[in-house]
């Protein structure tokens, strides 16, 4: 099963970027890469995900290694509002499940 | 439009009592999860549905069951609560599998 590792916790200054890590160096070629966020007591909000080619979005983007065992989700000017736990997933197989871990604690200080 | 609406989003169970919580999402979407998160474990996965009328196991099904019977809700029950099912339930819905998933704001249960 792909699962992934984070640093449990971070710290970012305000307006810069923040470059969160994850490894899944078990992951399977037809994997994707997923990274959700978490803020204090609310549901969890989907951020980004991709497969092999870096991804950009309105809220981040994403630089997978070539060799897909790596990725790092970058939040471009973190504001305090970018406070919260963020998961870096990857699905298992064909299967349903998304393990979700405890993931990384970004705090963004002013 | 509500997105994923969870109700209810606080409750108090005795030991034995028995409940159900609903989700409701308003996106058409196929697929509808239940998760729960206990303090440092992260979410796990209950049960799914990939459909209407379908429902699956997840990680950890045991004390739950499920229903789809329309497709925009997705119900979880509890025939008798122990405390071990004090936790933060999240609902969550997708149009396929490969998307990402809408989150409800969750429903904190207590099993006293």
């Amino acid at each position: 099963d792909a699962k992934t590792t984070q640093p449990t916790s971070m710290d970012c200054a305000e307006g810069r970027a923040a470059n969160l890590p994850c490894n899944h160096s078990t992951i399977s070629g037809n994997e994707y890469v997923y990274w959700y966020r978490q803020i204090h007591s609310q549901g969890p909000q989907y951020i980004i995900h991709g497969l092999k080619n870096n991804e950009t979005n309105e809220m981040a983007s994403l630089i997978i290694t070539e060799d897909r065992k790596s990725s790092t989700l970058i939040l471009p000017h973190a504001t305090l509002r970018d406070t919260a736990v963020y998961y870096c997933i990857v699905r298992v197989g064909t299967g349903n499940q998304f393990y979700f871990g405890t993931g990384t604690s970004l705090t963004v200080i002013p | 439009n509500a997105g994923v609406t969870q109700t209810p989003k606080f409750r108090v169970l005795k030991t034995g009592q028995s409940m159900t919580l609903l989700c409701a999402q308003d996106m058409n979407h196929e697929y509808m999860y239940w998760y729960r998160q206990d303090p440092g474990m992260g979410l796990r996965l209950i049960h799914y549905s990939v459909g209407e009328g379908t429902t699956a196991k997840g990680e950890v099904p045991d004390g739950y069951n499920v229903s789809r019977l329309k497709k925009q809700n997705f119900l979880l029950g509890l025939e008798s609560a122990a405390p071990s099912q004090t936790s933060v339930y999240f609902c969550a819905s997708s149009y396929w599998r490969g998307d990402g998933y809408t989150f409800g704001s969750g429903t904190r249960l207590t099993v006293v």
